[in-house]
């Protein structure tokens, strides 16, 4: 049981690129969430998703899309990279909405 | 607008003694609150929770209090260890929604 995985855990991008972060878990949860943290901000929610096939908006969705096409995993996609998101990303997941466990994280630096 | 308020971004206690790390929140709806660690490097592991209808929850070493007429919400945990340095973040639930608003985070340093 891995519980939840993020793939890559670092990456660096140019300005303008693309790129999708993969989260996986493997509890049968049906809610899944992507954070960012940056120093100073705490965690700060970016998109959601209550269950297979539905996203919706956080906090700071702006530059991000998501998808979840399978139950399992939730993909946090970056269009068209910029410097101010250079973050750590987190994806986190939970069965009943309340308590959330997280993933180890992606470490992004878009230069 | 920070719903959720952690407003001592550290604390330093001795090995042995009690640590407190302090939350305040604004938002009169939520309803279940929750406290994460986490480590250099690695994601938030969840600690320690109390639903709004409770005042105190009891895990080993850690306590969680709710004051709700304060709207505040302390950690103590007792005694403190090496192994207990972290940043903690605090974190509470809308009724009846899937979200959580989590707090700046206090980075706790035990010292031995």
């Amino acid at each position: 049981n891995a519980g939840v995985t993020q793939t890559p855990k670092f990456r660096v991008l140019k300005t303008g690129q693309s790129m999708t972060l993969l989260c996986a878990q493997d509890m049968n949860h049906e809610y899944m969430y992507w954070y960012r943290q940056d120093p100073g901000m705490g965690l700060r929610l970016i998109h959601y998703s209550v269950g297979e096939g539905t996203t919706a908006k956080g906090e700071v969705p702006d530059g991000y899309n998501v998808s979840r096409l399978k139950k399992q995993n939730f993909l946090l996609g970056l269009e068209s990279a910029a410097p101010s998101q250079t973050s750590v990303y987190f994806c986190a997941s939970t069965i009943e909405g309340r308590t959330q466990y997280f993933g180890p994280g992606t470490r992004l630096l878009v230069l | 607008d920070q719903q959720v308020k952690q407003n001592s971004p550290s604390l330093s206690v001795q090995e042995g003694r009690i640590s407190i790390l302090n939350c305040d929140y604004t938002n009169s709806m939520f309803d279940y609150f929750l406290w994460y660690k986490k480590y250099p490097a690695e994601g938030p592991t969840f600690l320690i929770s109390i639903s709004s209808i409770k005042d105190k929850n009891e895990d080993g070493r850690f306590t969680v209090f709710l004051n709700k007429s304060a709207k505040h919400l302390s950690l103590h945990i007792v005694p403190s260890q090496p192994g207990d340095s972290a940043v903690y973040f605090c974190a509470a639930r809308d009724f009846g929604n899937e979200k959580l608003t989590f707090g700046t985070g206090t980075r706790l340093t035990i010292i031995p």
